[in-house]
């Protein structure tokens, strides 16, 4: 099974500020990463697929970067609703045996 | 635009089955696959398995392959998910969601609570 870490556990970044988000994989997953945000009370959303590609309506101020087993999600400018928990998610074996991170806490310094 | 609309939370008390379901509208149903994953109070996402509506084909997480059980039903654009044998810390909002590689779509998640 491919293991999914990412860091920091909990990252606190004052509003307009950038947030640099990681995770790593066990073993090389190419491209085939999704990143997604979820709101306290809410269903996850996806940002990012294919680590680098932004999923339709997501704002430009989201990037992803990354190949391999190294990965980055990148907040440029924060807003009050990007402060939420972030998931890296691989599938380079989809339909097989997708595997999340444990997730990212982003909270307002 | 898509959507996917699940049913009502569910208590069950440990030993028994509970049985969710993931209604989807506004695309090709058969085009695309399904997921199901499950985040306990407090905690990440856990994957619990896929199927693909177009050919009934799935594939289940290694920890949940002996309980659950994943149909569609083609008629009705619908995913059910069954889990058996229930125990306390399978409590937990399950979500559904439309899958090719990375989930694109997410239903409002289904609140399972198992308690005697």
């Amino acid at each position: 099974e491919i293991v999914m870490t990412q860091s920091p556990a909990t990252l606190s970044v004052s509003p307009g500020e950038r947030a640099t988000l990681s995770c790593r994989a066990s073993q090389s997953i190419s491209s085939n990463l999704a990143w997604y945000q979820q709101r306290p009370g809410q269903a996850p959303r996806l940002l990012i697929y294919d680590a680098s590609t932004r999923a339709t309506g997501i704002p430009a101020r989201f990037s992803g970067s990354g190949s391999g087993t190294e990965f980055t999600l990148t907040i440029s400018s924060l807003q009050s609703e990007d402060f939420a928990v972030y998931y890296c998610q691989q599938y380079n074996n989809w339909p097989l045996a997708y595997t999340f991170g444990q997730g990212t806490k982003l909270e307002i310094k | 635009q898509v959507h996917l609309e699940q049913s009502g939370a569910e208590v069950k008390k440990p030993g028994a089955s509970v049985k969710v379901s993931c209604k989807a509208s506004g695309y090709t149903w058969t085009s695309y696959g399904i997921s199901w994953v499950r985040q306990a109070p407090g905690q990440g996402l856990e994957w619990v398995g896929w199927i693909n509506p177009y050919n009934g084909l799935t594939d289940y997480a290694q920890k949940f392959r002996d309980r659950v059980i994943m149909t569609t039903d083609t008629s009705t654009n619908t995913a059910y998910m069954e889990l058996r044998t229930l125990k306390s810390d399978d409590t937990a909002l399950y979500y559904c969601a439309r899958a090719r590689g990375e989930f694109d779509s997410w239903g409002q998640g289904t609140l399972v609570t198992v308690s005697s």
